[in-house]
């Protein structure tokens, strides 16, 4: 079974302070590991997955398979980080990919 | 490049009653999910369809089934409404079935209150 953990509901952190979202995984093969924001009223849509090594808008995520963790992290928050945080898991059942996600963590971005 | 899109946006359903939601693929993309997210939750996958077949499902009932058309639309179908079926219900694209490193593009979805 897969499954993902992210312990914090909200994180509340100032403008300018570093930001550390947390994300723990459960799966049995090789994972593929994805962040997913969802800004105030606008879709869900892709931030970034360990695949790809990239930094998108300042973040970036880095999977360590000995402590199944994939935390996503930014120096420096900016206010308009302030968004719907889901870590996300792919895997396959059967012949289908499909995505498991975590529960979500809200960041608040303050002055 | 036009993006997934899903009606309607809002609907509202008494118990034990049907609904179906509609989606539409982005533009090349033969493959759609659908998820569940009830309040405060993830998004849940329910089921996957590629070229007209259902090609995975999730810890779903019967009573959720879907439809994909041979222009990679969908139509999640649910008989028998409960009242927890009230949730957000996203749909989402992509170009390949089995490749599990591919992005996958979702609708904006329709939040169904069950009554």
């Amino acid at each position: 079974a897969q499954r993902v953990t992210q312990p914090e509901k909200l994180l509340s952190v100032f403008k300018g302070a570093p930001v550390e979202l947390k994300c723990n995984y459960s799966y049995s093969g090789s994972p593929e590991l994805f962040w997913y924001v969802q800004y105030s009223r606008q879709r869900l849509q892709l931030l970034l997955r360990h695949i790809s090594r990239e930094s998108i808008k300042g973040f970036t995520a880095d999977l360590n398979k000995g402590e199944t963790s994939f935390h996503l992290k930014k120096p420096f928050a900016q206010e308009e980080d302030s968004a719907m945080y889901y870590c996300a898991l792919s895997g396959n059942t059967g012949t289908a990919s499909k995505l498991t996600f975590g529960t979500g963590t809200r960041l608040q971005v303050t002055l | 490049e036009t993006g997934v899109t899903q009606s309607p946006t809002h609907l509202i359903k008494t118990r034990g009653q049907q609904v179906t939601l509609r989606c539409s693929s982005q533009s090349g993309h033969n493959t759609v999910s659908w998820y569940q997210q009830a309040l405060g939750q993830g998004p849940q996958f329910i089921f996957q369809y590629y070229r007209e077949e259902e090609n995975g499902r999730g810890n779903f009932p019967p009573r959720f089934s879907g439809l994909q058309f041979p222009n990679y639309s969908s139509e999640l179908n649910v008989n028998a409404l409960e009242l927890d079926d009230s949730a957000l219900y996203l749909c989402a694209s992509s170009s390949s079935r089995v490749r599990s490193t591919d992005t996958q593009y979702f609708g904006p979805g329709t939040r169904l209150t069950v009554l």
